[in-house]
């Protein structure tokens, strides 16, 4: 199965930080990846798709870039909401597989 | 409003079955795939299988192949994952979630918890 690997696994900042996850394939997936944001407790939330498409309603701080085999999910000004843990996820070919995941923690 | 909504928490037993439904609104059911994900407590995410809804065809995990069933009533809506021969290292948070034949998943159902132990 092809494996997704992100780093770091967990990230302190400060509201107002530029924080940047990666996210490696271990072979080409294109452009099929997606973000998703997950609070304690709660279903995970999709915020990109296709490696850079914003989901609608989500905001604009948010953006990802990047094709083949990595990318990044970059939030350019951390507000407290977006304390969470990250996720990204390949589409490219069945089994899709999800990275371990990126907690982004308060500094 | 878009909406999935699952069936509640169950306890289960290893070896039995479990069923878990996801009741879609707010939108054309059949015009949407339907993903499972399931989340161990305190772990990642991971990919079950798909169904599309439309007409039925599934693709599986390879992982669970043989121990999972993903079907649908479209009369009311609701896709249903049976997952059989429970283990305990199935217990989990089962998540439904609409997939747009794509294969990222816009819209997640709250979760279900199924917990096996004996």
């Amino acid at each position: 199965d092809l494996q997704m690997t992100q780093s770091p696994s967990t990230l302190s900042a400060s509201v107002g930080d530029r924080v940047t996850i990666t996210c490696r394939a271990s072979q080409s997936v294109s452009s099929w990846l997606a973000w998703y944001q997950q609070k304690p407790g709660k279903a995970p939330k999709l915020l990109i798709y296709k490696a850079s498409t914003l989901e609608s309603g989500v905001p604009s701080r948010f953006s990802g870039s990047g094709s083949g085999t990595e990318f990044t999910l970059t939030i350019s000004s951390l507000q407290p909401d977006d304390f969470a843990t990250y996720y990204c996820q390949h589409f490219n070919s069945y089994p899709y597989t999800f990275g371990q995941g990126t907690k982004v923690e308060i500094k | 409003q878009v909406q999935l909504v699952q069936s509640g928490a169950e306890v289960k037993k290893p070896g039995a079955s479990v069923k878990v439904s996801c009741k879609a609104s707010g939108y054309t059911f059949i015009t949407f795939g339907i993903s499972w994900v399931r989340q161990v407590p305190g772990q990642g995410l991971e990919w079950m299988g798909y169904i599309n809804t439309y007409n039925g065809d599934t693709k599986y995990s390879q992982n669970l192949q043989g121990r999972l069933t993903m079907t649908t009533d479209t009369s009311s809506s609701t896709a249903y994952m049976e997952l059989r021969s429970l283990r305990s290292d199935d217990t989990a948070v089962y998540y439904c979630a609409r997939d747009p034949t794509w294969g990222y998943f816009e819209v997640w159902g709250r979760g279900t918890l199924i917990t096996v132990s004996s």
